[in-house]
């Protein structure tokens, strides 16, 4: 069975800080890697892609995927209050179609 | 057009009663996809489409729960004799159908909340 997990949380971080999230996968085979933030009451956003191991960057945003750990990660720089909201990590193995989401992690800054 | 939309925003109903969530996708997007996220909970995966077809409907909960999609657009998802316990939102996302890449990237739906009283 494939399994995503995440720490729940929440990380409390001050405003502009670095806030680091971590997601760890159970499928070896797995290929395509997505962090997605779901602000309270509303629908998941795509935040990053990332298919390949190494940093990838967006903005404040850096991915980071390490397939021989099983392991993504998600930086954000220069965190801000609006940051604040549940970050979902999700999966796609090999051969698949569908995401396997963690639970995600709440990430609260503080002004 | 614009993003997945879905209808109706909000149901409440009656247990026992049948409800119909609907999803239309982003234009062009083969592959539709159901979660449904309780309160304080994480997305589960109800069923996917590629097309018309359910490669994949491993998620639904009981033979209460079907989905259905026409025309390789809209998706309806109908649960019948509804039980407190499906009270939930559901997601709908659509993404192009590729295999590997952005043509994995799903793209979400406002979600249906539904209450069963």
């Amino acid at each position: 069975q494939k399994e995503v997990e995440q720490n729940s949380g929440p990380l409390s971080v001050p405003e502009g800080a670095i806030a680091s999230l971590n997601c760890t996968y159970s499928d070896r085979v797995s290929q395509s890697f997505f962090w997605y933030r779901q602000y309270s009451g509303k629908s998941p956003e795509l935040i990053m892609s990332i298919y390949s191991n190494g940093d990838k960057e967006d903005g404040r945003f850096t991915a980071q995927l390490n397939k021989a750990s099983q392991y993504v990660s998600l930086l954000i720089r220069d965190s801000q209050p609006s940051d604040s909201a549940t970050y979902l990590c999700a999966v796609i193995g090999s051969g698949y179609s569908t995401l396997t989401f963690g639970k995600g992690t709440m990430l609260l800054v503080s002004p | 057009g614009a993003g997945v939309s879905q209808s109706p925003s909000n149901k409440v109903t009656e247990k026992g009663k049948d409800v119909e969530l609907r999803c239309d996708p982003i234009s062009g997007h083969t592959a539709l996809y159901w979660y449904r996220q309780r309160l304080g909970q994480g997305l589960e995966f109800l069923i996917y489409f590629q097309g018309n077809s359910a490669p994949d409907k491993s998620g639904l909960p009981s033979d209460r729960f079907s989905a259905e999609r026409t025309g390789e657009s809209v998706s309806t998802l109908t649960i019948q004799r509804t039980q407190q316990e499906d009270s939930a939102v559901y997601l709908c996302a659509s993404s192009l159908g590729g295999s590997g890449g952005a043509g994995e990237t799903q793209y979400f739906g406002p979600g249906t909340r539904l209450l069963v009283l």
